[in-house]
């Protein structure tokens, strides 16, 4: 079992539409990330978060550590946020990577 | 304020040859990560370094792969007598200490032929 999970792994939706990931954890962290990657692209750091909710734009970031949970919400998508959205927990110094969901939204 | 630099940004190699990735650290950034994007998998952490020092390594394979951070310059990740398995992106990230946030740099995509 992977130490980061995220679901789903593959999501495409209608621009317009309010997008919702998820991602769990097993391990210890003192940080959780969440990073954009476009195809063949660099990567992006939308939040890091170690407690609570935060916002940017469209984009909230929850985390509840007791039951080691992070959703990334994406309100009103659009085309443009197509790419692939990573969950990173920060442990032990290091990150360590959930597999990614890749989103595709159509116009 | 420049953000984590990389380069070269596509390194092509011929099996057998060294490859040398080089990482700049955003200004007044001491701590620098390398993690490696295999095709059509996830990012996996390789080594983690301050000036002059591996803090942790296990994610680097045993043989052929070293990384410094000198007091002067940029880090570099090595691999030497590369194999096609090598082909990947990787990416350098850096951060002011272990509970700030990480910046990355564009990475480096190593074509083995």
């Amino acid at each position: 079992k992977n130490e980061v999970e995220q679901s789903p792994q593959n999501l495409t939706a209608q621009e317009g539409e309010f997008i919702t990931i998820n991602c769990s954890y097993s391990v210890g962290i003192s940080a959780l990330h969440w990073l954009q990657q476009h195809p063949g692209g660099g990567i992006v750091s939308l939040f890091m978060l170690s407690s609570g909710k935060k916002k940017h734009g469209r984009l909230i970031a929850t985390i509840n550590i007791q039951e080691k949970h992070s959703s990334l919400h994406i309100t009103a998508s659009h085309p443009r946020d197509s790419a692939v959205y990573i969950c990173a927990v920060r442990s032990r110094g290091m990150l360590i990577f959930g597999t990614g969901t890749r989103l595709q939204v159509f116009p | 304020n420049a953000g984590v630099m990389q380069n070269p940004r596509h390194l092509v190699r011929r099996r057998g040859q060294e490859a040398r990735l080089r990482c700049s650290p955003m200004k007044g950034h001491s701590h620098v990560y390398w993690y490696r994007q295999l095709p059509e998998e996830g990012l996996k952490f390789m080594v983690y370094l301050q000036k002059e020092n591996i803090i942790d390594e296990s994610g680097m394979p045993k043989e052929r792969f070293s990384a410094e951070f000198p007091k002067e310059g940029p880090s570099i990740l090595r691999i030497q007598q590369v194999v096609r398995g090598d082909s990947a992106a990787y990416f350098c990230a850096s951060d002011g200490g272990s509970y700030n946030e990480q910046f990355f740099g564009p990475g480096t995509r190593l074509t083995v032929l």
